[in-house]
């Protein structure tokens, strides 16, 4: 099973800061790496796919790199509705595995 | 557009069994796996099976093979999950969750259901 990693667990951000989310495989997935979005009560949102593909309908200000191993969730200029918990998920390997969440918290 | 609807949840004792339901709408449900996806309070995300679009393959974690059967009726545009011997340790939301590629499993999960609680109590 290939474990995910995510840095930090939490963060506290002021609005307007830059935020970035790092998510580490246990063995290369290549760039079978996508990222969540859930905010409290609600089901989670696809942010990006495929280590840095963007969704349609998704603001600018989310954007991804990596492959490999090594994966990188950026938020450029961090805006209140941003507050939710971010998830990295593989689908290279079965069983499908997600990172264990990194809570963003507004200041 | 995609709508997944879950129904099934409730309180149920250990070791006894529920059935979970997914109605699908707004795709041509035949064409797509599908997966589920459960969160324990306050826990993260974990998946817990999928099932090919044909119904012809299946593939669950380990926390739950051997005790959950996932199923589909392509006739009826439903997904089942089948939870047998239930454990404390299963009580969570469970999503039922849509990928955004046909055919293959190997997509991302574009669609969610809004979830239903299973509570596993005596």
């Amino acid at each position: 099973e290939i474990v995910l990693t995510q840095s930090p667990d939490f963060q506290s951000v002021t609005p307007k800061e830059k935020v970035t989310i790092t998510c580490r495989a246990s063995q290369s997935i290549g760039s079978s790496l996508h990222w969540y979005q859930q905010k409290p009560g609600q089901s989670p949102k696809l942010l990006i796919k495929y280590a840095s593909q963007s969704i349609s309908g998704v603001p600018s200000r989310f954007s991804g790199s990596g492959s490999g191993t090594d994966f990188t969730l950026t938020i450029n200029s961090l805006e209140t509705e941003d507050a939710a918990t971010y998830y990295c998920h593989q689908c290279s390997s079965l069983p499908w595995t997600f990172g264990q969440g990194t809570k963003v918290e507004i200041k | 557009q995609v709508q997944l609807v879950e129904s099934g949840g409730g309180v149920v004792q250990p070791g006894r069994s529920l059935r979970l339901s997914c109605a699908a709408s707004g795709f041509t449900f035949s064409d797509y796996g599908m997966h589920w996806v459960r969160q324990a309070p306050g826990k993260g995300l974990e998946w817990v099976a999928v099932i090919w679009y044909d119904g012809r393959h299946e593939y669950y974690a380990d926390s739950v093979k051997g005790r959950f059967t996932i199923s589909r009726d392509n006739s009826k545009n439903t997904v089942y999950l089948q939870m047998s011997s239930l454990r404390a340790e299963d009580t969570a939301v469970y999503y039922c969750a849509s990928p955004e590629g046909k055919f293959g499993v190997a997509h991302p999960i574009d669609s969610w259901g809004q979830g239903t609680l299973v509570t596993v109590s005596s």
